[in-house]
């Protein structure tokens, strides 16, 4: 069964410009979430995904945006890049969304870095 | 201050000794995860308890949840080398209804000497 997949693995963006990472969750899960992970903040709460409806969001400004599709894979937007974006974005999949209720797998990241 | 507070926040321990990592939570848990991370990488799911006192084990590693403590503990026995590197819990924590979330802890950075 293959894991959570995440597209591209590194990108290079200068401060300005925008980026879109994809998530594609293990088969059968429908849930998608995303968490930024930088060395300061640690791994924070981005938003969740499921069944193409966002259940839940973090508190991150509005340039952070993301949207689930009909299949389950998810993306997420990143506009006017800001230096302190610079991080590594992770994406999980569950089977269900909510509460806990189920084992939570994470992809390897996508390592955006902005200059 | 941090919702989830995981200690230490490192470690260094000879192989072969035990070790323990706790996770408190400032919020009442309703289930709580155990990841291992390495640098730069994705997480290693390890355990998820839901029970208060429930206990899991995998390999040598064992965790612990005390729903009364708003705390979860994880302890390597005979630790290795391949035991080293980020151990993160991540708890959904009660803000009310539809709003709970899954948050992490800083995170325990865990060294071990041949």
């Amino acid at each position: 069964k293959a894991g959570v997949t995440q597209t591209p693995r590194y990108l290079i963006k200068t401060r300005g410009q925008q980026v879109t990472l994809s998530c594609s969750p293990i088969s059968g899960h429908r849930s998608v979430s995303w968490y930024q992970q930088t060395p300061g903040q640690g791994l924070q709460f981005l938003f969740e995904y499921f069944s193409e409806t966002q259940r839940n969001k973090g508190n991150f400004p509005g340039r952070f945006s993301g949207r689930q599709f009909s299949n389950s894979r998810s993306e997420m937007n990143v506009s006017t890049l800001e230096l302190g974006d610079s991080a590594l974005y992770l994406c999980a999949s569950s089977l269900w969304a909510g509460v806990i209720t189920g084992e939570l797998f994470f992809g390897e990241g996508s390592r955006l870095t902005v200059l | 201050s941090q919702e989830l507070e995981q200690s230490p926040q490192s470690l260094i321990v000879q192989e072969g000794k035990n070790l323990t990592i706790n996770c408190t939570s400032s919020k009442t848990l309703y289930g709580l995860y155990w990841y291992k991370q390495k640098y730069g990488e994705g997480l290693i799911f390890l355990m998820m308890l839901q029970k208060g006192g429930e206990e899991k084990s995998h390999e040598k590693i064992t965790a612990k949840l005390d729903e009364k403590k708003q705390q979860s503990s994880l302890h390597i026995t005979a630790s290795q080398p391949s035991h080293a590197g980020i151990y993160l819990c991540g708890a959904v924590l009660d803000y009310g209804g539809a709003t709970n979330k899954l948050i992490f802890g800083t995170g325990t950075l865990l060294a071990v000497q041949p």
